[in-house]
């Protein structure tokens, strides 16, 4: 069974800095089934990145993702206000725990 | 414009049964795998069951094999979950999402997500 490790737990960031989210997979997998979503209280998760690097319809370019293997990362290169909220990885039937970016 | 609408949630007791429905609009839903997906109150999503778009193929977390069934029905564009031998930890909100790509592998991402409705496991 695959876990997904993400770090950090909480990100303290300003508005305007970069944020780098880290997803460690426990063995080596297909970057095909690699997604990243974003999730603010009390909302569904929203599709950012799909196959490990694919803007989902809709997303900003400020988001963009990378990795293959084990490593993944999800940039977001300047945090809006909006940007704020819980991120998550997934591969397959696997979910990462979480990061959340929080206002600093 | 895609739309996922779940219903079906609510309070049940240890043991106890409920069936949630999740009905599709603005897509030809019979081309795309859907899943179902929970949250449990604070805590981290947890994917639960996937069905390919004939229906012919369906997939379980561990958690729930053996008391969840999914289904759907594509005359009437609508997901099922039918959940059996409830318990305490099965108490999330479940929401039901769609694949991003028509025929695609069901677990390589979801585009589109209901709004979720919430499932009570308690005495």
């Amino acid at each position: 069974e695959i876990v997904l490790t993400q770090s950090p737990g909480t990100l303290s960031l300003s508005p305007g800095e970069r944020a780098t989210l880290s997803c460690r997979a426990s063995q080596s997998v297909s970057s095909s089934y690699l997604a990243w979503y974003q999730q603010k209280p009390g909302q569904a998760p929203r599709l950012l990145i799909y196959g490990a690097s694919s803007r989902a319809t809709g997303i900003p370019d400020r988001f963009s993702g990378s990795g293959s293997g084990t490593d993944f990362t999800l940039t977001i290169s300047r945090l809006e206000p909006e940007d704020f909220a819980v991120y998550y990885c997934q591969q397959g039937g696997t979910f990462g725990g979480g990061t959340k970016v929080e206002i600093k | 414009e895609v739309q996922l609408l779940e219903s079906g949630g609510g309070l049940v007791q240890p043991g106890g049964s409920l069936r949630l429905s999740c009905a599709a609009s603005g897509f030809t839903f019979s081309s795309y795998a859907m899943s179902w997906v929970r949250q449990a109150p604070g805590k981290g999503l947890e994917w639960v069951s996937a069905i390919s778009g004939s229906g012919g193929s369906t997939y379980y977390a561990d958690s729930v094999k053996g008391r969840f069934t999914i289904s759907r029905d594509n005359s009437k564009n609508t997901l099922y979950l039918q959940m059996n031998s409830l318990r305490a930890e099965d108490t999330a909100v479940y929401y039901c999402a769609k694949a991003p790509l028509p025929g695609g592998n069901p677990l390589m991402g979801f585009d589109y997500w209901g709004q979720g409705t919430l499932v009570t496991v308690s005495s």
